[in-house]
């Protein structure tokens, strides 16, 4: 059964770093691109980055180029989002998802964020 | 940037009637790059409808999809009690790469 666990969400304060990791299961992490989104607490959905199967290409959204990093391993079946210089308005539930042609097949559980003083 | 625009923003129907929700986009969309996801409270968003109209695995055939160019809509044919839930449509954007999602819709028990 195909399987994204993210993990390494918490309470950051604004300007602090934070890692966010998601571990694949079930399906050959290797040959499909993988996607962070995110959702703030009541809103709706906005995507944050992706990469393809090889890390040859990588993409952000606007509200976090610059300070976010998008990686993964797959050797580990494992997909990374470093995440700097966080703001209040970065709070949200973050999750991994696989990406099939153009649209999101699979999603994880989401792990959460909180950034605040 | 194309703008999603989903209505109605809450559908307040009863089982067994059928739901008609829509996904109007500012500019036109290719279908193959328009999608439609179903989410419950507390739980992560699942894939029902990609490109348009093709459903996802394991997805009832109660669910379907259709429309072209700016207007996109996700019908429920018979509301069963576990379809109450958020619906969001999606769309990739091709210059640059991205994707946006509309601002959902909340389908709720008449």
């Amino acid at each position: 059964e195909e399987q994204l666990l993210e993990s390494g969400g918490g309470l950051v304060q604004p300007g602090g770093s934070l890692r966010l990791s998601c571990a694949a299961s079930g399906f050959t992490f290797s040959t499909h691109g993988m996607n962070w989104l995110r959702q703030a607490p009541g809103k709706g959905l906005e995507w944050v980055s992706g990469i393809s199967d090889d890390s040859s290409r990588i993409y952000y959204a606007d509200s976090v180029k610059g300070r976010f990093t998008i990686s993964r391993d797959n050797s580990k079946n494992t997909l990374y989002l470093q995440m700097n210089s966080l703001r209040v308005e970065d709070t949200a539930m973050y999750y991994c998802a696989r990406g099939r042609s153009y649209y999101f097949a699979s999603w994880g559980q989401g792990t959460l964020v909180t950034i605040s003083s | 940037e194309i703008v999603l625009t989903q209505s109605p923003g809450t559908l307040s129907l009863s089982p067994g009637e059928r739901a008609t929700l829509s996904c109007r986009a500012s500019q036109s969309v290719s279908s193959k790059y328009l999608h439609w996801y179903q989410q419950k409270p507390g739980q992560a968003p699942r894939l029902l409808i990609y490109d348009a109209s093709s459903r996802a695995t394991g997805i009832p055939d109660r669910f379907s999809g259709s429309g072209s160019g700016t207007d996109f809509t996700l019908t429920i044919s018979r509301l069963e009690p576990e379809d109450f839930a958020l619906y969001y449509c999606h769309q990739y954007l091709s210059s640059p790469p991205g994707h946006t999602f509309g601002q959902g819709t909340k389908l709720e028990i008449k």
